[in-house]
């Protein structure tokens, strides 16, 4: 079974150049999350989707990052405009339910210069 | 708010030996769930094993073993048998209540670096 596919592995990117990244869950799995992990700290939960709908953004900076999942499949989040601070590892996981085990894909590692 | 707590920063453990990386944990809920996961270099994020509050019996997986101390509120990974391809970042997680509105968002340590050495 394919696991959670991610692309790209890593983009470099200038500062206040939009930047998006493609996350594509295991088959059958309708729980969706993405994650910020900063260097040498664990992820933290950026959004979280039930099937199409967002049901926890709590912690979206929402003035540039916005995320969709339009057919309740893959998903993509955007960075617009990218600052030096974003400069972190992105990791998507999915789950066959909300309760159910998270399973991680292999992250993007952005670059803000 | 939940808070997970991994004080050993980096462990170096030889081969074919056993080894225990630290993690508690701070809820005042009764019902959690608590993860662990392997990050190699790579990246990815790899689920090792599960322990739920209201098990009884602590979780096994494979040469994975989870001391569970609720009273304490511990939940230590025990690796045994140590392999080189053990080497990599370990992180303890809590998912959040079931009867709170995020209930399956996971709250992750700092993480340790596991080396094993020959």
């Amino acid at each position: 079974e394919a696991g959670v596919v991610q692309s790209p592995r890593y983009k470099i990117i200038e500062k206040k150049q939009p930047v998006a990244f493609w996350c594509n869950p295991i088959s059958g799995h309708n729980t969706l999350y993405w994650y910020l992990q900063n260097l040498g700290q664990g992820p933290e939960l950026l959004i979280r989707y039930e099937n199409e709908e967002a049901v926890d953004d709590s912690q979206l900076p929402k003035d540039r990052f916005s995320a969709e999942r339009l057919k309740g499949v893959d998903s993509t989040l955007k960075i617009q405009p990218a600052e030096l601070g974003d400069s972190a590892v992105y990791l998507c996981a999915s789950s066959l339910e909300g309760l159910g085990t998270q399973y991680f894909g292999p992250g993007t590692r952005l670059t803000v210069l | 708010a939940q808070k997970i707590t991994q004080t050993q920063p980096g462990m170096f453990v030889q081969e074919k030996e056993a080894v225990t990386l630290d993690c508690t944990y701070d809820t005042s809920d009764q019902s959690y769930g608590l993860f662990w996961y392997k990050q190699p270099s790579s990246g990815e994020m790899i689920f090792l094993i599960y322990q739920g509050s209201y098990d009884e019996q602590n979780a096994t997986e494979g040469r994975y073993s989870l001391n569970f101390q609720k009273a304490r509120k511990s939940a230590n990974l025990v690796i045994s048998a140590s392999q080189l391809g053990d080497s990599a970042m370990y992180f303890c997680a809590m998912r959040e209540p079931h009867h709170t509105g995020t209930a399956s968002k996971l709250t992750f340590g700092t993480g340790t670096r596991l080396q094993v050495t020959l």
